[in-house]
């Protein structure tokens, strides 16, 4: 089975710091995924990675950023945590062409910014 | 606008009851899923779907491709079943949309 495993499960940072969320699928996905889940608004796309070092914005991309050095692991970076960024974060992945298989997703960040 | 609409948003059932939440969406898409979240967070996908139907134990998918419509039935509900269940469409490539999700409670 993909196992794909989020650092943390809940984490509570300070406005203006610096936030790190790591996500590592063991299944050698070529995509992955982060959301956010806002109640009333679903799952919303922060960033895509389709390769290693390769990025593409999502619908939501400000305040965030990526980082893909290695396939297996896609971080998402908050540059200086804002209390509006307070969300469920979520990371998935999927193999590459493959168009009828699903997204495998993490247990999910509880993200509070105070 | 969303792509995807789903109803209801909420939903309480007595166990034993036959559960209907649909899914319609506007945009022409390669496949269809239908995702389960337990309170907690983590998503597991429960069926991906392209035409017709499918079933795995007390549930069951259908989509209707001309209608842009499909339905997760859950057949003799159960506590266990209580969950947030989330349509998503995939488009070509790897663009996906999301259903806001219907929640379900299942009363003992």
């Amino acid at each position: 089975d993909v196992k794909v495993t989020q650092s943390s499960r809940y984490l509570v940072k300070r406005t203006g710091e610096k936030v790190f969320l790591e996500c590592v699928q063991d299944m050698d996905h070529e995509n992955m995924f982060w959301y956010r889940q806002d109640p009333g608004l679903g799952l919303r796309l922060i960033y895509f990675s389709y390769d290693v070092k390769m990025k593409e914005k999502g619908d939501i991309p400000e305040g965030y950023s990526v980082s893909r050095e290695k396939k297996e692991r896609f971080s998402l970076i908050l540059e200086s945590a804002s209390t509006n960024q307070t969300s469920m974060y979520l990371c998935a992945s999927i193999p590459g062409g493959a168009i009828h298989q699903p997204q495998h997703f993490g247990d999910g960040t509880r993200l509070s910014i105070l | 606008k969303n792509e995807v609409e789903q109803s209801p948003q909420n939903l309480t059932a007595q166990e034993g009851e036959f559960i209907t939440i649909n899914c319609s969406y506007s945009v022409g898409i390669s496949a269809l899923h239908w995702l389960q979240q337990h309170p907690g967070g983590g998503i597991v996908s429960l069926f991906m779907l392209s035409s017709g139907k499918k079933k795995h134990g007390r549930l069951i998918a259908t989509i209707n491709i001309q209608e842009k419509h499909s339905s997760l039935h859950i057949t003799a509900s159960h506590p266990r079943d209580s969950a947030v269940y989330i349509c998503a469409v995939r488009l070509g490539g790897n663009q996906f949309y999301f259903g806001t999700g219907t929640s379900l409670t299942v009363i003992p």
